[in-house]
């Protein structure tokens, strides 16, 4: 399996209060992402990452913000927390763009926001 | 963007049967097709790729076959084994980085 960490691995949180997901990887790819799973949905793209500092939104990007100050590193951050937002999140790498590489997923993080 | 549909959404098939599960886009840019299974608290994980230059692809008991002009495309598992029993996610991108999935199949093979 890919070097891909993600914590934590369980949170319950409150509405409105801050939540912050991180993955880290070990194998120097260039490309992160952030998905949510939620059932009749499938995987749906949060926010990616193509290099340190450079992020771009994805699919369902409101209510989410990412940093990425480290290659290793890549942190999603629910500013203020909603019900909506009760999901499973993944992290995911790839070496080059989806599109002309395979992405490698984490073990996932389940979110309850009550 | 990009909209993935797939069908069924359940499927159960008798182990030794084959399992065909169909996937349908709309953007006709679209190029790359993975397919990616998930078993229960598991970690999506590729299976098998196809991109918009072939029109089917195999490995050993699973194969994927592209439709462009239909804009559709299926997995195909034959000879199918309770280890296969897992839900089965497609996608569909462009030469960049918003790959959508359909909403995933959940395959049971009952021994």
């Amino acid at each position: 399996d890919a070097g891909i960490t993600q914590s934590p691995r369980h949170k319950v949180t409150e509405t409105g209060t801050p939540v912050t997901l991180r993955c880290h990887q070990t194998e120097n790819h260039r490309y992160m992402y952030w998905y949510r799973q939620d059932p009749g949905h499938g995987l749906r793209l949060i926010h990616y990452s193509y290099g340190v500092k450079d992020t771009d939104k994805g699919e369902v990007s409101d209510g989410y913000s990412v940093s990425r100050s480290k290659t290793e590193d890549f942190l999603l951050t629910l500013e203020s927390a909603t019900s909506s937002q009760t999901s499973v999140y993944f992290c995911a790498i790839s070496r080059d763009r989806v599109a002309n590489t395979e992405a490698f997923f984490g073990q996932g993080t389940r979110l309850t926001v009550v | 963007g990009e909209n993935v549909e797939q069908h069924p959404s359940t499927l159960s098939v008798q182990e030794g049967d084959s399992a065909v599960i169909k996937c349908t886009y709309s953007d006709s840019a679209s190029n790359y097709f993975p397919w990616y299974k998930q078993e229960l608290g598991k970690r999506p994980q590729l299976i098998i790729d196809i991109r918009s230059n072939v029109g089917e692809k195999k490995d050993q008991r699973i194969a994927v076959t592209l439709n462009k002009t239909a804009k559709h495309f299926s997995l195909h598992i034959t000879e199918t084994q309770p280890e296969d029993s897992a839900v089965y996610f497609c996608a569909a991108s462009k030469d960049n980085n918003d790959m959508r999935f359909g909403a995933g199949t959940r395959l049971t093979v009952k021994p």
